[in-house]
């Protein structure tokens, strides 16, 4: 199957700064690129859907200048947290679509990324 | 709007039995439906693909079905390991989106 690769797996950091969380489609053009929240013992909640070279739609309740979704290209999606707090640590997961997966519509999904703000 | 639910939280069996995992969805039938496997800390991993004029899938010791009149799909998985724990999600796709269950944990004991 294709492969999404996102990086960095876990991450620690100050109150305060921002992190960047890369997704990455390895071997087909992603098209479209989900970003989720997962807490603990909940399912994904979706934060937002970007297209490639377009703006992000983000879902009702999440902050778009908090958590900033650039997609510049048809393999790269980025997922900046700014001004991270402590309330922000997550487990945060990408996944892709492609064009020619669309008959399909299977997601892949990165490995996830840990986020620890403290 | 659309909700898929999993009632199970947690599932436990004893190896060797068949496990049995529920997803039910409201309002409109979905053109199918997907399942996916998580393991701790990890991204879920697609599984199975079932469309709503197929009754039943089956891909080694996993069978899905979806029954559009219970609007509820269930999955299946035969000759359980202990290998096989892990959270299965059921979802969605509708509208450009992803609709994800909730999820059921499955622990299968040696």
């Amino acid at each position: 199957g294709a492969v999404v690769s996102q990086h960095p797996s876990w991450v620690i950091c100050k109150s305060g700064t921002s992190v960047k969380i890369e997704c990455r489609s390895l071997d087909f053009q992603a098209t479209t690129m989900f970003w989720y929240r997962q807490f603990p013992k909940q399912s994904l909640m979706l934060m937002a859907t970007s297209n490639e070279g377009s703006k992000a739609t983000y879902e009702q309740g999440v902050e778009k200048d908090k958590f900033l979704i650039n997609h510049a290209s048809l393999t790269l999606s980025t997922l900046t947290v700014t001004s991270a707090h402590p309330e922000d640590s997550s487990f945060y997961i990408c996944s892709a679509l492609g064009a020619l997966l669309v008959m399909n519509t299977e997601a892949f999904f990165g490995q996830g990324t840990r986020l620890t703000v403290v | 709007s659309q909700k898929i639910e999993q009632n199970s939280e947690a599932l436990n069996i004893q190896e060797g039995k068949t496990a049995t995992l529920t997803c039910n969805y409201t309002n409109y039938s979905p053109a199918y439906l997907q399942w996916y496997r998580q393991d701790p800390g990890r991204g879920p991993v697609f599984l199975l693909l079932i469309r709503e004029n197929e009754k039943e899938k089956r891909k080694e010791r996993l069978k899905v079905t979806f029954d559009t009149t219970l609007k509820q799909s269930l999955f299946h998985i035969t000759a359980s390991q202990p290998a096989d724990s892990a959270t299965y999600l059921c979802a969605q796709y509708n509208f450009n989106k992803f609709y994800f269950g909730s999820g059921t944990k499955l622990n299968v004991k040696p």
